[in-house]
C-alpha cells in the first residue's frame, strides 16, 4: 500500500543546531515528491519538489534531497523563524492528488 | 497580486446541519483543490476541479459535494455534518498548463467546528 512517514513527529533545536528530517515513502510510480511548510493557522506553503533520486533543491537554510526510498530535509544554523511544522508529500503517476504525511513540527530556540 | 482567498475563516455548526465553504483561486490560477486537515494530522485530498469538472476524488463521502464556477473560484458542500468532520479545510489551487500539478497555492484555510 501506498504510504508517506515522516520522523520525528516533533524536534526541538537550538538556534544554528543543524539536523534532517526524514520522509519515508513506498510509492508505485512516483511522480513527484514535495516538501512543504505550515505555520499555526496558516494553509501550507510550498518548498520544494523533487522528482528523481539523486536530485538535491536548495533554498536559503533548507536543502531537500531525494533517494528511492526517502526524503531529506536538510536544516543548516536554523533560527527562529524556521520553526514551524514541515509537511512532505508525494503524487504518483496519473493522479491529481498529493497524499501528505503527518508532518514534523520543528521548534528552534533562540 | 492577490493569493488564494477563502471564506469564511471561522464557522460552527450542529450534528446534521449542511456547510458551504468558498475559495477565490490565486489570479490566473485555473484549478482548485480542497483537503481536510484534522488537528496534528497532515492535509487529506477530497477532491480537484479544472474547467468546471471533478477530475479527482479522494476517499470522503458523498456527503462531500463541490463546484467550480466559471471564474474558477470553487465551493465545498458538506452535507449532515458529523462531528468528526471539524477539521480545518483548505482550497489550493494551481495552474494545469504549468504542468506540476503538485506545486499549489493554499488559503488559510476555514475552521469548521461541528457541535
Amino acid at each position: 500500500e501506498d504510504q508517506v512517514t515522516q520522523s520525528p513527529e516533533a524536534l526541538r533545536l537550538q538556534e544554528g543546531e543543524s539536523s534532517s528530517l526524514n520522509c519515508s515513502y513506498t510509492v508505485s510510480g512516483l511522480r513527484g515528491l514535495f516538501w512543504y511548510r505550515q505555520d499555526p493557522g496558516k494553509g501550507p506553503e510550498f518548498l520544494f519538489t523533487l522528482y528523481s533520486a539523486g536530485e538535491e533543491k536548495e533554498k536559503e537554510r533548507l536543502k531537500a534531497t531525494l533517494t528511492k526510498k526517502e526524503s531529506f530535509l536538510h536544516i543548516t544554523a536554523p533560527k527562529p523563524e524556521d520553526s514551524a511544522t514541515y509537511l512532505c508529500a508525494y503524487q504518483y503517476q496519473g493522479a491529481q492528488k498529493l497524499v501528505f504525511g503527518q508532518g514534523t513540527r520543528l521548534t528552534i530556540n533562540p | 497580486d492577490a493569493g488564494v482567498t477563502q471564506s469564511p475563516t471561522h464557522l460552527i455548526k450542529t450534528r446534521g446541519q449542511q456547510v458551504t465553504l468558498r475559495c477565490s483561486p490565486k489570479s490566473g490560477h485555473d484549478t482548485v483543490s480542497w483537503y481536510q486537515q484534522a488537528l496534528g494530522q497532515g492535509p487529506q485530498f477530497i477532491f480537484q476541479y479544472y474547467e468546471e469538472e471533478e477530475r479527482q476524488r479522494g476517499n470522503f463521502p458523498d456527503r462531500f459535494s463541490g463546484h467550480q464556477f466559471p471564474n474558477y473560484s470553487s465551493e465545498l458542500n458538506v452535507n449532515a455534518l458529523l462531528l468528526g468532520d471539524s477539521a480545518l479545510y483548505l482550497c489550493a489551487s494551481s495552474l494545469v498548463r504549468q504542468g506540476n500539478t503538485g506545486e499549489l497555492f493554499f488559503g488559510e484555510g476555514s475552521r469548521l467546528t461541528v457541535l
